[in-house]
């Protein structure tokens, strides 16, 4: 099945910080890549999703590009705000397997 | 369509208990999906429809918990005899019959077991 290794957290920057949470992942076939956020107390939202290899997803600022050499798809924003304290989850979706598989998030806070 | 919709949001209860809580999907989407999440972890997964069909259970889903989607349409997950290990939040995720097809998350039912 598929798996994914995250950035350990949590993540504390001040506003305005460049931010990168890194992502790996193992699958079989040929996955779609997610980045999914949520904030306490709800469900998760999906950010940004690519869906072939080199493919960047974008939204909100917020980008990730499918890297297949690296297994990688690690998420950027130049600019944080502290409206985007919340934890994020990359995942593999497709492929071999139908579910989203995730790891632990990433706790990310941002300092006013 | 208002996305994915999780009753009830909150559920209490004591233990031995049976309880159930209900998914209903994105209208269009055919694939339906039960996770669960405790504190501070990811969602793992727990099953899978394809329309009215459960086609993988994770072996997490231990013989207390059934879930079913009678019409291919809403789901429900009942969870027999609740331990307080059960306690987490159920998320249930819907998405179309595609390869990069979204998926779509509720915002998930609190169960805790006192």
């Amino acid at each position: 099945g598929n798996s994914v290794t995250q950035m350990e957290g949590p993540v504390t920057l001040s506003e305005e910080a460049f931010l990168t949470i890194n992502c790996t992942y193992t699958a079989t076939g040929y996955p779609s890549l997610f980045w999914y956020v949520q904030y306490p107390g709800e469900g998760l939202q999906l950010l940004l999703k690519a869906t072939k290899a080199d493919d960047k997803g974008s939204n909100k600022g917020f980008e990730a590009t499918y890297r297949k050499e690296t297994t990688s798809f690690h998420l950027e924003k130049g600019s944080v705000q502290v409206s985007d304290s919340a934890v994020y989850f990359c995942s593999p979706g497709g492929g071999s397997a139908r579910q989203l598989t995730f790891g632990s998030g990433t706790q990310l806070t941002v300092l006013p | 369509d208002t996305g994915v919709s999780q009753d009830p949001r909150h559920k209490i209860t004591k233990r031995g208990q049976n309880v159930t809580f209900r998914c209903d999907p994105i209208s269009e989407h055919n694939r339906l999906y039960w996770y669960r999440q405790t504190l501070g972890q990811g969602p793992e997964f727990l099953t899978y429809f394809q329309n009215e069909a459960q086609l993988e259970k994770s072996r997490l889903l231990s013989d207390r918990f059934s879930a079913e989607r009678p019409k291919g349409s809403f789901s429900t997950l009942e969870i027999q005899r609740t331990e307080q290990g059960d306690s987490a939040m159920y998320l249930c995720a819907s998405s179309a019959d595609s390869p990069s097809g979204d998926y779509t998350f509720g915002s998930g039912t609190r169960l805790t077991v006192v």
